[in-house]
């Protein structure tokens, strides 16, 4: 089975920071990997997909990058409407799939 | 517009069995990739089980053996057989549709939650 492995866990931050959420995964998924947004109370919102594809509505504010195992999810300029937790998702294999621990984003 | 809508959440005591539901409109389940994906309280997303426009199903580890993913295609409607549930199982449950083979679920439902405990 493939581990996602999310740093931080909690992220403290200000509307107008530039911050960056890591995710590796045990094996290499090529580009596979999703992110996604989740509120209290809410399911989870697909942010991006193949590593780096902006899903539709999303604001471009959200980018993705990397490949094989170590991956990013920055966002350049957090808004209020930001401070949520954040997943990645490993969709490498058809048998299933994996999520990382998920990283709270905190006003600072 | 798409749309989920789960049900069929409650409490159970440990060993017993629950059946949830997934309705889905606006698209086929059949055609598509389906997921049940679902969270303990207070606790990270854990992938569950899919099924494949095809009917092949997976588990994960956790509950392979008890749990069964299935359809019903003339109600649109996805299923989740849980059996021998246990404490471990309690969680919010919910459905989501798959753009791709493993993941990556572009809708998801609501959820429903399923409380085992005595």
């Amino acid at each position: 089975d493939i581990q996602m492995t999310q740093s931080p866990s909690t992220l403290s931050a200000s509307v107008g920071d530039r911050v960056t959420i890591t995710c590796r995964a045990s094996q290499s998924i090529s580009s596979w990997l999703a992110w996604y947004q989740q509120k209290p109370g809410k399911a989870p919102k697909l942010l991006i997909y193949k590593a780096s594809s902006l899903e539709s509505g999303v604001p471009s504010r959200f980018s993705g990058s990397g490949s094989g195992t170590e991956f990013t999810l920055t966002i350049s300029s957090l808004q209020p409407d930001d401070f949520a937790t954040y997943y990645c998702q490993q969709y490498n294999s058809y048998s299933g799939s994996s999520f990382g621990q998920g990283t709270k984003l905190e006003i600072k | 517009e798409v749309q989920l809508v789960e049900s069929g959440g409650g409490l159970v005591q440990p060993g017993g069995s629950l059946r949830l539901s997934c309705a889905a409109s606006g698209f086929t389940v059949s055609s598509n990739y389906m997921s049940w994906v679902r969270q303990a309280p207070g606790k990270g997303l854990e992938w569950v089980s899919v099924v494949y426009s095809g009917g092949t199903p997976y588990y994960a580890d956790s509950v392979k053996g008890r749990f069964t993913i299935s359809r019903d295609n003339s109600k649109n409607t996805l299923y989740l057989q849980m059996n021998s549930l246990r404490a471990e199982d309690t969680a919010v449950y919910y459905c989501a549709r798959d753009r791709a083979h493993g993941g990556l679920s572009d809708y998801w439902g609501q959820g429903t939650l399923v409380t085992v405990s005595s």
